[in-house]
């Protein structure tokens, strides 16, 4: 079954930093676009970032720009979302999502970020 | 990059058809045929139920529809179920290679 488990999240100052990895499995992950979205508590989604088959292409929403950083290593079928200078804002679950025609066909479970003080 | 319009809620009794309005611009919505729509029930992940519009992914009910006017997308739900009961999202490609979501709509069975 093809499963995308993410991780790294928690709780963090404001200014702070964190790692998100996503692990990914059964399927032939350097064939995909990969993704990052957040959904605050109780409010809607939001798209965050995505990532070409190679990692040669990174896209970013605008509030985003600048402080995190979207990667990928094929050989170890996983994607990463290095967060810095973390906000109140940026509080939310954080979603790996696969990429397919431009939709985003399989996504993890999610993983918790906390900023505050 | 502003989110997609979409009603806050939307409401039918078991049976019925429901249709969830998404507005975008020339620029997301008008502008390609890479609207997709999630359902998410409380708790829970998203789930794809149509891409390019109005294709349905394997294993999607025949009874969830999209379509596409000017910057305005629709997904129809036919013969409402209770299970359908969920918060529903649209979702576009844009002009800068970006992805923009709509802002969420409830849908309660009555």
């Amino acid at each position: 079954e093809v499963q995308l488990v993410e991780s790294g999240g928690g709780s963090v100052q404001p200014g702070g930093s964190l790692r998100l990895s996503c692990a990914a499995s059964e399927f032939t992950f350097n064939f995909f676009w990969m993704n990052w979205v957040r959904q605050a508590p109780g409010k809607g989604l939001e798209w965050v970032a995505n990532i070409n088959e190679d990692g040669n292409e990174k896209y970013y929403v605008d509030s985003v720009k600048g402080r995190f950083t979207i990667s990928r290593d094929n050989a170890r079928s996983s994607l990463y979302l290095q967060m810095n200078s973390l906000r109140a804002e940026d509080t939310a679950v954080y979603y790996c999502a696969r990429g397919w025609r431009s939709a985003f066909d399989t996504w993890g479970l999610g993983t918790m970020v906390t900023v505050s003080s | 990059q502003s989110a997609l319009t979409q009603p806050a809620s939307v409401s039918g009794s078991p049976g019925q058809s429901i249709t969830i309005s998404c507005i975008g611009t020339s620029s997301d919505v008008g502008g390609y045929k890479y609207v997709s729509w999630y359902q998410q029930h409380p708790g829970n992940a998203p789930k794809l139920m149509i891409l390019d519009v109005s294709d349905r992914p394997s294993g999607v009910s025949n009874r969830f529809s999209g379509s596409k006017s000017g910057n305005t997308a629709s997904l129809t739900i036919s013969g409402l179920q209770a299970e359908d009961e969920a918060d529903y999202y649209c979702s576009s490609y844009t002009y800068s290679s970006t992805y923009v979501f709509g802002t969420g709509t409830k849908v309660t069975v009555l």
